[in-house]
């Protein structure tokens, strides 16, 4: 069971918007900031968003991050059948001194 | 470039020992925090072990505590995490993971490409 909660699968149509939500507490998403990954089936995870909102050179900005108290949350506009991956949010937990990470959400894009 | 190549992944038997391997290039080593993350079998991402660029300071998860102990040899920019008293629920794809800037431990900005440790009989 993972310390961060997020919805185990999203969908949406090609051209739509999607979001991805991540429940934690105060010792992690409450006080830390959140990173999200993109992963491909066989492949190593790839850093998406950090600092809750910000993107690596790279990332196209269809994709965006948010945080609010403690939970995050991942939108990704103009859905493309290539955005179809699984995805994690992650973070530092300061009262255990671990990261941690969501349990992942499959994205389809029908 | 920004490079993390893993090694040592194979097969060992429950309550054996096995140490994998991750060598850097394209970065100042020293200067990053690293880190050792699985993923078991269609499982989701599992944080493992942290340490800071100096190697003084290390993180663990508690399910290896005691179990595993995360090193660095900045001299040969290679990360490593010694794994003993192995369970089956260990098996796993191990990537290392670098820190996104000098002086953190998380998040990660650049991951090698995995090796693969399986625990059975």
């Amino acid at each position: 069971q993972s310390v961060l909660t997020q919805p185990p699968s999203v969908s949406a149509a090609p051209g739509q918007k999607v979001t991805i939500s991540c429940s934690g507490s105060s010792s992690n998403i409450g006080n830390n900031f959140v990173s999200w990954y993109q992963q491909f089936p066989g492949t190593a995870p790839k850093l998406l968003i950090y600092e809750n909102n910000k993107r690596p050179s790279g990332i196209p900005d269809r994709f965006s991050g948010s945080k609010s108290g403690t939970s995050a949350t991942l939108g990704i506009t103009g859905l493309q059948t290539g955005d179809e991956a699984d995805y994690y949010c992650g973070t530092w937990d300061s009262s255990l001194s671990v990261g941690v990470f969501g349990g992942g959400t499959k994205l389809t894009v029908l | 470039e920004v490079q993390l190549e893993e090694s040592g992944g194979g097969l060992v038997q429950p309550g054996g020992s096995l140490r994998v391997s991750c060598a850097a290039s394209g970065f100042t080593f020293s200067n990053y925090g690293m880190s050792w993350v699985r993923q078991a079998p269609g499982k989701g991402l599992q944080w493992v072990s942290g340490i800071s660029g100096s190697g003084y300071s290390t993180y663990y998860a508690d399910s290896v505590k005691g179990r595993f102990t995360i090193s660095r040899d900045n001299s040969r920019n290679t990360l490593y995490l010694q794994m003993n008293s192995l369970r089956a629920d260990d098996t796993a794809v191990y990537y290392c993971a670098k820190a996104l800037r000098e002086g953190i431990i998380n998040p990660f900005d650049c991951w090698g490409q995995g090796t693969l440790v399986t625990v059975s009989s």
